[in-house]
């Protein structure tokens, strides 16, 4: 089975505070993707890689940036957290390439950060 | 641009009795990618099911299946014999491409949360 592991399940903040939200997937899968999640606004994407130190912005990185020097590991940064990036945020990963199977999103568990 | 539409925020259900859920989207684009996924209280986005923009049948996975009908542009997740582990959140989510490819962004929707009752 394909494991996508958040490091923290719950995470508190300090407004202005540099945040790492860490993402590691175990099945060599070549696309990685963060999303945030609000009530009302479903998931919406903020980055996604496609490759090792590849990364695309999604609709909506403002506020954030992402690190992925190994392939099974994506990282998501708040370089100075604000109070309006309190949410839930989910990490997936995919194989890519063509073919059903290898474009189903595999999801983490979440890490529900709290800014105050 | 792309759109997924989900009406209803939340339902109820009596177990062992069937639920559909809504989904509607809007593209311009022939090729695209229909994805179910069920979110429990846990949090984890677990994919239920899929249809391609091409795909002739509607698709079924177990007690899952999806009521594809492109001209109204409309992909309804039915739940048979709902059970109460089926409780969750449930995502509608479309693709730009059925079949995949370099990569295959999801846009979803705002979710509807369904309660099964005993």
């Amino acid at each position: 089975d394909v494991k996508v592991t958040q490091s923290s399940r719950y995470l508190v903040k300090r407004t202005g505070e540099k945040v790492f939200l860490e993402c590691v997937q175990d099945m060599d899968h070549e696309n990685m993707f963060w999303y945030r999640q609000d009530p009302g606004l479903g998931l919406r994407l903020i980055y996604f890689s496609y490759d090792v130190k590849m990364k695309e912005k999604g609709d909506i990185p403002e506020g954030y940036s992402v690190s992925r020097e190994k392939k099974e590991r994506f990282s998501l940064i708040l370089e100075s957290a604000s109070t309006n990036q309190t949410s839930m945020y989910l990490c997936a990963s995919t194989s890519g390439g063509f073919g059903v199977s290898k474009n189903i999103q595999y999801f983490g568990a979440g890490t529900r950060l709290s800014v105050l | 641009a792309q759109k997924i539409t989900q009406t209803q925020p939340g339902m109820f259900v009596q177990e062992k009795e069937a639920v559909t859920l809504d989904c509607t989207y809007d593209t311009s684009d022939p090729s695209y990618g229909l994805f179910w996924y069920k979110q429990p209280s846990s949090g984890e986005m677990i994919f239920l099911i899929y249809q391609g923009s091409y795909d002739q049948q509607n698709a079924t996975e177990g007690r899952y299946s999806l009521n594809f009908q492109k001209a109204r542009k409309s992909a309804n997740l039915v739940i048979s014999a709902s059970q109460l582990g089926d409780s969750a959140m449930y995502f509608c989510a479309m693709s730009p491409s059925p079949y995949g490819g370099a990569t295959n962004k999801l846009i979803f929707g705002t979710g509807t949360l369904l309660a099964v009752q005993p």
